[in-house]
């Protein structure tokens, strides 16, 4: 079946504009999850969404940053005013929403802030 | 001026011989924990999990082994071939107040040569 998309896959953009990336999760899964990866480094944490509750952003590193999942499906991950050290992969997640499931990723956007 | 890189724990292995990829973790309350795989520019793959009320899960040529006594996670990889060539990320939800966020290790790299 299809698993997690995400757009663009790769994102090239100048210090100071906004960018917006976009996942799709998986057909059915309540929770979503978006993870920040730099060059060599694990996965960070920046926000989970569930179903129709109010998300957790207790991993967004600043005002900056700011997701949105509309109608329970779809989820934008908004970075205003980017900076160079926004670069990484932003990855995005989803599983069926119980607390200890599975979490799939997608493929990641690479974002190169120049 | 010296350039500073960042470098993986990597484990080499021949093509054939087991691989063991180790992971300490530290928050006690932990009680969910995962192995990804990361190819070159792709996004993490799910392999195994395994709950802290099991201390051994085996899945096809896979076995992850938690020592909670010790905060320790292996994963084993029988007869490694080429395509398990990857960044290996353990993940676990300890320091998730809701148990949903991941929380991963720096990851090892596993280069399996012929």
């Amino acid at each position: 079946g299809a698993g997690v998309s995400q757009s663009p896959s790769n994102k090239v953009t100048e210090k100071g504009k906004d960018v917006e990336l976009r996942c799709d999760p998986i057909s059915g899964h309540t929770a979503l999850y978006w993870y920040r990866q730099s060059l060599g480094q694990g996965l960070e944490f920046l926000i989970y969404f569930q179903g129709n509750s109010a998300p957790d952003k207790s991993g967004l590193p600043s005002d900056r940053f700011s997701a949105e999942r509309t109608g329970g499906s779809v989820s934008t991950l908004t970075i205003q005013r980017t900076q160079q050290e926004d670069s990484a992969v932003y990855l995005c997640a989803s599983s069926k929403g119980a607390s200890r499931e599975t979490q799939y990723f997608g493929p990641g956007t690479r974002l190169l802030v120049l | 001026g010296e350039s500073v890189g960042l470098h993986l724990p990597t484990l080499s292995v021949q093509e054939g011989d087991n691989s063991i990829i180790n992971c300490a973790y530290s928050n006690s309350a932990s009680d969910y924990f995962i192995w990804y795989k990361q190819e070159s520019g792709k996004g993490p793959q799910f392999i195994i999990d395994i709950r802290s009320n099991m201390d051994k899960r085996q899945g096809q040529r896979v076995t992850v082994l938690l020592n909670k006594t010790v905060k320790h996670l292996s994963l084993q990889i029988a007869a490694t071939q080429p395509g398990d060539s990857a960044v290996y990320f353990c993940a676990e939800n300890g320091n998730s107040n809701s148990g949903y966020a991941l929380n991963f290790g720096k990851g090892t790299s596993l280069l399996v040569t012929p």
